[in-house]
């Protein structure tokens, strides 16, 4: 049981390029998420979703693309990668949502550390 | 709007010291509240959770307590160890997410 894994670990990225953050988790959770992670402002939401073909824009979705065409993958897209996205990312799953629609426990990923020039 | 606030760090220990982190959150209805830990180099873990007021939740001797009353939910452990050092945030539920403090680094010295 691997968890939540994310690749790469590290990237480097010129202003204007576009790539692709992998997620992928094998605890057949439906509730996946995106966060960054920035000196002193804790984790921001980025963008999640509650099961397959399902998306949603969380607190800091501008420059950011998702899409969830299985259970298990979760993959982010920068468009065109600015020196402001250069930040910790990190994935994170959980199961089904809690009763009144909170989100339970997460489970996190390693996180990906990108910095863009 | 949903908020968690946390004190700011770092915070400083000699190990066997008593530690307090102070978490105040603004919410509407009854969010769950959690203490999650992030290691040097790695993701975050639960670390634990509260569900409903007067709750407490507990692992690993650190513990925190829901009080609805003061819209607090402090980590508290009674004798620390160097292992401990890492950073500490303070997290709430809102509709279909997770909305953390901006954390707090506890560095503890033998």
């Amino acid at each position: 049981n691997a968890g939540v894994t994310q690749t790469p670990k590290f990237q480097v990225l010129k202003t204007g390029q576009s790539m692709t953050l992998q997620c992928a988790q094998d605890m057949n959770h439906e509730y996946m998420s995106w966060y960054r992670q920035d000196p002193g402002m804790g984790l921001r939401l980025i963008h999640y979703s509650v099961g397959a073909g399902i998306t949603d824009q969380g607190e800091v979705p501008n420059g950011y693309n998702v899409s969830r065409s299985t259970t298990e993958d979760f993959p982010l897209r920068l468009l065109s990668a600015a020196p402001s996205q250069t930040s910790v990312y990190f994935c994170a799953s959980s199961f089904a949502l809690l009763a009144g629609g909170g989100a339970d426990t997460q489970y996190f990923g390693p996180g990906t550390r990108l910095t863009v020039l | 709007g949903n908020s968690v606030t946390q004190m700011e760090g770092p915070v400083t220990l000699s190990e066997e010291a008593f530690l307090t982190i102070n978490c105040t959150y603004t919410a509407t209805g009854y969010p769950s509240l959690f203490w999650y830990v992030q290691y040097p180099g790695e993701g975050l873990q639960l670390l634990l959770k509260a569900t409903k007021a007067d709750d407490k939740g507990s692992n690993k001797g650190f513990e925190a307590t829901y009080r609805k009353e003061t819209t607090s939910f402090h980590l508290e452990k009674g004798s620390v160890q160097v292992s401990d050092s890492a950073v500490y945030f303070c997290a709430l539920t809102a509709t279909n997410k997770l909305i953390f403090g901006a954390g707090t680094r506890l560095a503890v010295h033998p």
